[in-house]
């Protein structure tokens, strides 16, 4: 079956600090993978996607890379603001079948 | 934005009486969806629609019924509410295009009592 894991919250950071959030994923044919973030009240909000085997899905300094060998997409930005606040959650979606399957998310504060 | 209104945006209601929540949308997409989020739970699907009147269980259906009557409508509703079902309530769209992500919107917060 299809399924995402990713990396337990919550995780607190100073500004300017390096951030990775870990994703895995299980998937029956070729997935697309996603990253989207939840700011406080709010929906889920596309942060960036990729599509295929080493895309790198990039966006507002975020990059993930689409790692088949691994299973992998990863969340990376170089230097969180306070603003980068929120709850990212990790997601797939397969080219047949008609759903996403999302992680639980995890929790990012970044502090002064 | 993608236009997508859930409605109402938040309610409290009792234990044991029907509610009906709305997604309504602009956009044409064929797919949508209705997930619940609950801490340490991520998003879980409750059910999905593929088209009007084409409707899929997902997993967490139980308890829940939808209808989809037209393209633009995905209702979901509680028959009888129950305290587990206090929760956030997400709809989201997607026109499944191979690498198409879901939209979604902002979400109702259901608290029964």
């Amino acid at each position: 079956g299809n399924s995402v894991t990713q990396m337990e919250g919550p995780v607190t950071l100073s500004e300017e600090a390096f951030l990775t959030i870990n994703c895995t994923y299980t998937a029956t044919g070729y997935p697309s993978l996603f990253w989207y973030v939840q700011y406080p009240g709010e929906g889920l909000q596309l942060l960036l996607k990729a599509t295929k085997a080493d895309d790198k899905g990039s966006n507002k300094g975020f990059e993930a890379t689409y790692r088949k060998e691994t299973t992998s997409f990863h969340l990376e930005k170089g230097s969180v603001q306070v603003s980068d606040s929120a709850v990212y959650f990790c997601a797939l979606s397969e080219d047949t079948g008609n759903q996403f399957y999302f992680g639980t998310g995890t929790s990012l504060t970044v502090i002064p | 934005d993608a236009g997508i209104t859930q409605s109402p945006r938040h309610k409290v209601t009792e234990t044991g009486t029907p509610v009906t929540l709305r997604c309504h949308q602009t956009e044409n997409h064929r797919y949508m969806y209705w997930y619940r989020q609950d801490p340490g739970h991520g998003l879980r699907l409750i059910h999905y629609s593929y088209g009007v009147k084409d409707t899929d269980k997902g997993e967490v259906s139980d308890g829940y019924s939808v209808s989809r009557s037209k393209t633009e409508d995905f209702l979901l509703t509680l028959e009888s509410a129950t305290s587990s079902q206090t929760s956030v309530y997400f709809c989201a769209i997607t026109d499944r295009t191979t690498g198409t992500e879901a939209f979604f919107g902002q979400g109702t917060r259901l608290t029964v009592v």
